[in-house]
């Protein structure tokens, strides 16, 4: 039974096109988080929502776009893909608070390539 | 300078040896750091974390802390080829983000 789950594992397309990945999280956290892993292994936040609400949007183009439908569920939308948007992109969840001990649990990521 | 800083490697060690991973940080006020572990096209993981100053262990693995050098460390005692992975500092900022280094691979090998 997967904790955080990620669609579509896998996406190749072409510049230029728009893109979704979806995430779903059965842990019962309020906070979910997207992160993009580049090809140097480096992992950087890009947006958090806490129980629907954006409390962290990272320095990013705005063809990104967050959606929480609800505490549960996290969408990224691209708009207007690019060369240097292909990388592997996690979504993450975690509890806040004094239960938070910093442990994230990540999907299993989805590698997006653009051509 | 980045926020958190390790060296990508690789770092080879031969099975039974003792690895040392190093990470520096930037924010003086940090508070709480992280050591992940990541399997090649797997995601992160964490595997210890640690907030006071000093040494923390388990098992095979101890996480050291000096906030006054802004320095943390992993090192895995006995390692084996299945500890081979990318190790990931993680610092968490005072505005709650955690923070990761680019990681240092890690190749134990037989």
């Amino acid at each position: 039974d997967t904790a955080v789950s990620q669609t579509p594992k896998y996406l190749v397309t072409q510049m230029g096109n728009d893109k979704s990945i979806k995430c779903e999280q059965n842990l019962g956290h309020d906070t979910m988080y997207w992160y993009k892993q580049d090809s140097k292994k480096f992992l950087k936040i890009m947006f958090s929502y806490n129980n629907k609400e954006l409390i962290i949007n990272e320095t990013v183009p705005n063809r990104f776009s967050p959606k929480s439908p609800d505490k549960a569920h996290l969408n990224l939308h691209i708009n207007s893909l690019e060369l240097g948007d292909s990388a592997v992109y996690f979504c993450a969840s975690s509890q806040p608070g004094a239960a938070n001990t910093g442990e994230l649990f990540f999907g299993e990521g989805s590698r997006l390539t653009v051509l | 300078q980045k926020e958190v800083e390790q060296n990508s490697g690789p770092l080879s060690v031969p099975e039974g040896a003792i690895a040392s991973l190093n990470c520096t940080y930037s924010d003086r006020v940090s508070q709480s750091f992280f050591w992940y572990r990541q399997y090649s096209g797997k995601s992160p993981e964490l595997i210890m974390s640690i907030y006071s100053n000093g040494d923390k262990e388990d098992g095979r693995f101890t996480a050291q802390l000096n906030k006054a050098s802004q320095y943390v460390s992993l090192l895995i005692r006995d390692s084996q080829p299945s500890d081979s992975a990318t190790y990931l500092c993680a610092v968490r900022s005072n505005t709650g983000k955690l923070i990761f280094g680019q990681g240092t691979t890690l190749q134990v090998k037989p």
